[in-house]
């Protein structure tokens, strides 16, 4: 089964408008951690945001937030007023277990295009 | 400022020569990790290091070897590259504390074979 599932492979939106990217995710831990990355053409990874599974409070950073549902296992992303450079490909990650070296486990990325 | 660094950040090298991946740290992180991520796919761990322990995912293939000679830098070694081993390799690296902290990225290398 996938550990992280990201539905949407591409999404366009309007500058200025405000996007969510969906996310939802599959663990039987109770401690665990969420993470978007956007990854822009030139290839780097970039840490958006970060939500923890005991956190109450949705994460906010900025335009980014994570719209958290625990019950309903799904971490989606909210980007308000989009710009031209939040064009990239966007990825949901999800590390379980508490202080160790565990890897992080990738959904498959949605592209997402801000139109002008 | 603190960061990793990946290079070079293009290689090009031919089928079955082999080819050395450097990335280096200043964030003194205890764990280093290795991705490989190909064309519109997810990244793909192949490896990490946990401080000197090294830690190879079970479906990494044997032509992949990774060194790590001090904290700052750890290297990927591909003994001999084939055209599928043409991707996007990225070096990321964490602390290892008992919170959540994200894994910091690289720039990444793409590798091209020939």
């Amino acid at each position: 089964a996938q550990k992280i599932t990201q539905t949407q492979p591409g999404m366009f939106v309007q500058e200025k408008e405000a996007v969510t990217l969906d996310c939802t995710y599959d663990t039987s831990d109770q401690s665990y951690g969420l993470f978007w990355y956007k990854q822009p053409s030139s290839g780097e990874m970039i840490f958006l945001i970060y939500q923890g599974s005991y956190d109450e409070q949705n994460a906010t950073e900025g335009r980014y937030s994570l719209n958290f549902q625990k019950a309903r296992k799904s971490a989606n992303l909210v980007i308000s007023a989009s710009q031209l450079g939040d064009s990239a490909m966007y990825f949901c990650a999800m590390r379980e277990g508490r202080g160790s070296a565990r890897q992080l486990t990738f959904g498959s990325g949605t592209q997402l295009t801000v139109l002008p | 400022d603190a960061m990793v660094i990946q290079n070079p950040r293009y290689q090009v090298t031919q089928f079955g020569k082999p080819v050395t991946l450097s990335c280096s740290q200043t964030l003194n992180h205890n764990v280093m990790y290795w991705y490989q991520q190909k064309s519109s796919q997810a990244p793909k761990l192949l490896f990490h290091y946990y401080d000197k322990d090294f830690n190879n995912e079970a479906d990494t293939p044997d032509n992949f070897q990774s060194r790590r000679p001090n904290t700052s830098f750890c290297f990927l070694d591909i003994r001999s590259p084939g055209l599928g081993d043409a991707a996007m390799y990225l070096c990321a690296t964490s602390p290892l504390e008992g919170g959540w902290e994200t894994q910091y990225f690289g720039p990444g290398t793409r590798l091209l074979v020939l």
